[in-house]
């Protein structure tokens, strides 16, 4: 079936460096979403993209859309405590979301 | 601002037991959607409904599950003779339209099969 792969599944960083997360679909989509799940709540949407190569900015993360519409990523730039938490991806196919395994964000003490 | 609210925040059942997880969407979104998230583990569609029937479920969501719209505000996931396995946090979501609307999350219920 479809799939949406995320990587990794960890990132562990220090405050300020950046973070990245990808995803890669098996199939082409026709968008992508991308949604924050702080510890202990439940997702909150944060953007969508849908056109190929697109690139949206909101504020330290940028979110990217591949050419051929089957990769999207995520980077924070500078990251800060409030940036912890899960992110998902989840592409839309035939109407569908397919959602990624999340890639969680560790601020190292 | 319009949001999905949940009830219980958290259910304890005995496996075997039978539960129903209440939503309530917000009030002008057309479709709903049951989501499962065991601890620490991924975000798994269960189903979507529209137009008072179901309009895609997944793998897991087998004859166990059940959904409903009983009245016009709430939107209810049964599930029958639970298993430990059903220990998860349930999400309720909702949107205006399909695929490239976003979705609204409730909070979630915590269900614990003992």
């Amino acid at each position: 079936g479809q799939q949406v792969m995320q990587i990794p599944q960890y990132q562990h960083v220090q405050e300020g460096e950046d973070f990245t997360t990808y995803c890669n679909s098996s199939t082409t989509l026709s968008n992508i979403q991308w949604y924050k799940q702080r510890p202990g709540g439940h997702p909150v949407f944060l953007i969508q993209l849908v056109k190929s190569g697109e690139v949206k900015k909101q504020k330290r993360l940028t979110f990217q859309f591949g050419e051929a519409k089957k990769n999207s990523s995520l980077h924070i730039t500078a990251t800060q405590t409030t940036d912890v938490g899960t992110y998902f991806c989840a592409g839309c196919s035939n109407y569908q979301l397919i959602w990624g395994a999340g890639t969680k964000l560790i601020i190292k003490p | 601002e319009p949001e999905v609210t949940q009830t219980p925040s958290h259910q304890v059942t005995q496996m075997g037991q039978e539960v129903i997880l209440r939503c309530v969407p917000i009030s002008n979104h057309l479709y709903f959607y049951w989501y499962r998230q065991i601890l620490g583990q991924k975000v798994e569609f269960l189903v979507s409904f529209y137009n008072n029937e179901i309009s895609e479920k997944s793998e897991i969501f087998d004859d166990q599950f059940s959904v409903e719209r009983p009245d016009g505000s709430n939107f209810t996931l049964k599930i029958r003779s639970t298993k430990l396995e059903d220990s998860a946090m349930y999400f309720c979501a909702s949107s205006t339209g399909q695929g490239i609307y976003e979705q609204y999350f409730g909070p979630g219920t915590r269900l614990t099969v003992t």
